[in-house]
């Protein structure tokens, strides 16, 4: 069963980088069923996507976020990052590991269980 | 960016009542239309993709419809359990996006 896990800090200071990660577990990251990616949630708001990735390397970024994001895989550890530079309290949210399914229809599931990063100095 | 609107942003109803929520696409999507229902702390979980394909495990009483740039999501015989916010997110092009949340209340 895909499983997904977050990991990281919660608390990042301002200007500084934001970086998580996230563990796949009951499928390999070279499914060439899948994207893996990321959405946010400011607390009590909506959710926002913010990039997706292949394992071979071809990513999507959200173009309201793509100057500070960047994405990655890790096909050795079975795990994906997601780094964020110049953080501001406007990205405190809670960050969601996702798989992007992808073939012939593209839907996001299964979700990780969230990881709430606060920015404050 | 395709820009989704739900409404209504908020509703309260009765168990045993019939619920329809709606989604509406800036632009045309096809049926590239998913739906997620998200309870409080817990992360968003799929009900319905491609518009009106049921995801495995749903209850039947989820469903949704749609194409182009109108959606429905409905649910026959609200119970208890299906208390929660619900969002619906375009997978016709980059960036993804999603509606704003209808939150559910139950009467």
């Amino acid at each position: 069963q895909l499983q997904l896990q977050e990991s990281g800090p919660g608390l990042v200071k301002p200007s500084e980088t934001l970086s998580l990660t996230c563990t796949v577990s009951g499928v390999s990251i070279r499914n060439n069923t899948y994207y893996w990616g990321w959405i946010r949630q400011p607390p009590g708001k909506g959710l926002e996507w913010i990039a997706s990735s292949y394992y071979s390397g071809t990513t999507y970024y959200n173009p309201s976020l793509k100057s500070r994001v960047a994405i990655s895989v890790d096909t050795s550890r079975n795990q994906f990052s997601l780094k964020l530079n110049s953080v501001t309290a406007a990205d405190t949210a809670i960050y969601y590991c996702v798989t992007l399914f992808s073939k012939s229809v593209n839907y996001f599931d299964p979700w990780g269980q969230g990881t709430l990063v606060t920015v404050s100095s | 960016d395709i820009q989704m609107t739900q409404s209504p942003s908020s509703l309260s109803a009765s168990v045993g009542d019939r619920v329809t929520i709606t989604c509406r696409a800036s632009q045309s999507i096809n049926s590239d239309l998913n739906w997620y229902q998200q309870k409080p702390g817990k992360a968003p979980r799929l009900l319905i993709y491609v518009a009106s394909s049921l995801q495995t495990e749903v209850p039947s009483r989820f469903s949704g419809s749609g194409s182009g740039t109108d959606f429905t999501l409905t649910i026959s015989s609200l119970q208890p359990e299906d208390s929660a916010t619900y969002y619906c997110q375009q997978s016709d092009s980059v960036p993804y996006t999603f509606g704003q949340g209808t939150r559910l209340e139950i009467k």
